[in-house]
């Protein structure tokens, strides 16, 4: 069955503090998809990255990064210097396949205060 | 370039009735998805639509119902409201049916009473 798990609910961190939302998913298929998207307090899901499973470079974006370790089936995210603009609930979401639907956590809440 | 629009931004049912969701793509895309976030939970998939049929459907039942126009924008339908229905129902659009990058709308509110 396929799932994602975002153990963390809330994070409350202060600014210019370095944070690490976690994503442990489970899947049988070889070929999937993880994706990191951003949820503001207006609602949209905004799109951070996606990652193949035949890809396990580690990327950096700006003050953004993301770790994609097969062996443990996570794909954890960390924001670098936090700002306060970046409180926000963040998923973690998984396709089995290009063009099917997407599965997601439920989410972590960020809190960063000034 | 506008982005994913949907309308109404907020709506209040009473249990038993039916609404419409509303969802225009962005310009250039015409797959689109519509997906229910329940409160404190990550959204659901409720199915796709693309070449104005429905391609795939996530575990919601008949109630739930769409439509897609020919110029790509999409209609959710959901009969007989529940109480459980209350949620922010998201659209989200994209160029074919891959999933490179969904872009979504900001949802309307559904409360169910």
């Amino acid at each position: 069955a396929q799932k994602v798990t975002q153990a963390q609910t809330e994070i409350s961190v202060v600014e210019k503090e370095d944070v690490t939302l976690d994503c442990v998913y489970e899947t049988r298929d070889t070929t999937y998809y993880l994706f990191w998207y951003k949820q503001p307090p207006s609602g949209e899901l905004v799109f951070l990255i996606r990652r193949n499973s035949f890809d396990e470079q580690n990327e950096i974006s700006g003050r953004y990064s993301w770790n994609f370790q097969k062996s443990t089936s996570s794909f954890n995210f960390t924001i670098t210097a936090s700002q306060v603009v970046d409180s926000a609930v963040y998923f973690c979401a998984l396709s089995e396949s290009a063009g099917t639907a997407l599965i997601f956590g439920k989410g972590t809440t960020l809190s960063v205060s000034s | 370039d506008a982005g994913v629009t949907q309308s109404p931004t907020h709506l209040i049912k009473t249990r038993g009735q039916q609404v419409t969701l509303r969802c225009s793509p962005k310009s250039g895309h015409d797959t689109v998805s519509w997906y229910q976030q329940a409160l404190g939970q990550g959204p659901q998939f409720i199915f796709q639509y693309y070449e104005e049929e429905e391609r795939q459907r996530g575990n919601f039942p008949d109630r739930f119902s769409g439509h897609q126009f020919p110029n790509y924008s999409s209609e959710l339908n959901v009969n007989a409201l529940l109480l459980g229905d209350s949620a922010l129902y998201l659209c989200a659009s994209s160029p074919g049916q891959g999933y490179e990058k969904l872009f979504f709308g900001s949802g309307t509110q559904l409360s169910v009473l």
